[in-house]
C-alpha cells in the first residue's frame, strides 16, 4: 500500500531562516515521484518541486529543495531563505508508478508553516 | 491554474438534494481527477478519468458519481448529498507525459450541506 507521513502538524521559523518539512513515504512499486505542493490561506494548489525516485541528484527549484534520502524513504523539503509568503500548508505527495489507467497521488495531511517576522 | 476551473466556487445545500460540480480544462489533459479535502486528512481521491467515458473510484468513492462525454468536462455529483459530504472538492488534470508532470488543481469547490 502507498501512504504519504508528515508527522509536524505546525512549524515555526523566523524570516530569513531555512526549515525543513518532514516527509516519509512507504510504496512496493520500483518506480515512483514525490512531490510537494504549497496551500496558501487563498486555497489554491501550487507544485514546488518534483523528485523521482531514480533521481541521483536532489532536486531544486529557486528556494526549494528536496533532501531525498532513499534508503530511508525519506522526502524533505528545505526553504531556504524564508519570507513571509511562505507561510501556508504543505503538502507532501507520492505518485505510483506511471501507468495507463490513471496515475493516483498519494497525500500527506499536511504540514501548516508560519513564518514569523 | 489559468487552464482548470471549477464551477461553483461556493456552494450551500441541504440534505438529500443531489449536487453536481463542474471542472472544465482547456489543455486537452487526458487524466482529471477530483479529491476532496477535509483537516486531519490531506487530499483524498474520489474519482478519476482516464479518457472520455472511462471513468475509475478512488479511496472515497461512496455517495459520489462521475461522468465524463467531453475531454475538457468532468463531471462530479452526488447523489443524494449528506453532511458528511461537507467538505472542499477539488479538481485536477495531468498530461500523463512523463513521470515528472505535476497534477494542476483548480481553485477547489467549497460545499456546505446543512
Amino acid at each position: 500500500a502507498q501512504k504519504i507521513t508528515q508527522t509536524q502538524p505546525g512549524m515555526f521559523v523566523q524570516e530569513k531562516e531555512a526549515v525543513t518539512l518532514d516527509c516519509t513515504y512507504d510504496t512496493s512499486d520500483p518506480s515512483y515521484g514525490l512531490f510537494w505542493y504549497k496551500q496558501p490561506s487563498s486555497g489554491e494548489m501550487i507544485f514546488l518541486i518534483y523528485q523521482g525516485s531514480y533521481d541521483q541528484q536532489n532536486a531544486t527549484e529557486g528556494r526549494y529543495s528536496l533532501n531525498f534520502q532513499k534508503a530511508r524513504k525519506s522526502a524533505n523539503l528545505v526553504i531556504s531563505a524564508s519570507q513571509l509568503g511562505d507561510s501556508a500548508m504543505y503538502f507532501c505527495a507520492m505518485r505510483g508508478q506511471l501507468g495507463a489507467t490513471g496515475n493516483q497521488f498519494y497525500f500527506g495531511t499536511g504540514t501548516s508553516l508560519t513564518v514569523i517576522p | 491554474d489559468a487552464g482548470i476551473t471549477q464551477s461553483p466556487r461556493h456552494k450551500v445545500t441541504e440534505t438529500g438534494t443531489p449536487v453536481t460540480l463542474r471542472c472544465h480544462q482547456t489543455e486537452n489533459h487526458r487524466y482529471m481527477y477530483w479529491y476532496r479535502q477535509d483537516p486531519g486528512h490531506g487530499l483524498r481521491l474520489i474519482h478519476y478519468s482516464y479518457g472520455v467515458k472511462d471513468t475509475d473510484k478512488g479511496e472515497v468513492s461512496d455517495g459520489y458519481s462521475v461522468s465524463r462525454s467531453k475531454t475538457e468536462d468532468f463531471l462530479l455529483t452526488l447523489e443524494s448529498a449528506t453532511s458528511s459530504q461537507t467538505s472542499v472538492y477539488f479538481c485536477a488534470m495531468e498530461s500523463g507525459q512523463g513521470e515528472n508532470q505535476p497534477q494542476h488543481f483548480g481553485d477547489g469547490t467549497r460545499l456546505s450541506i446543512l
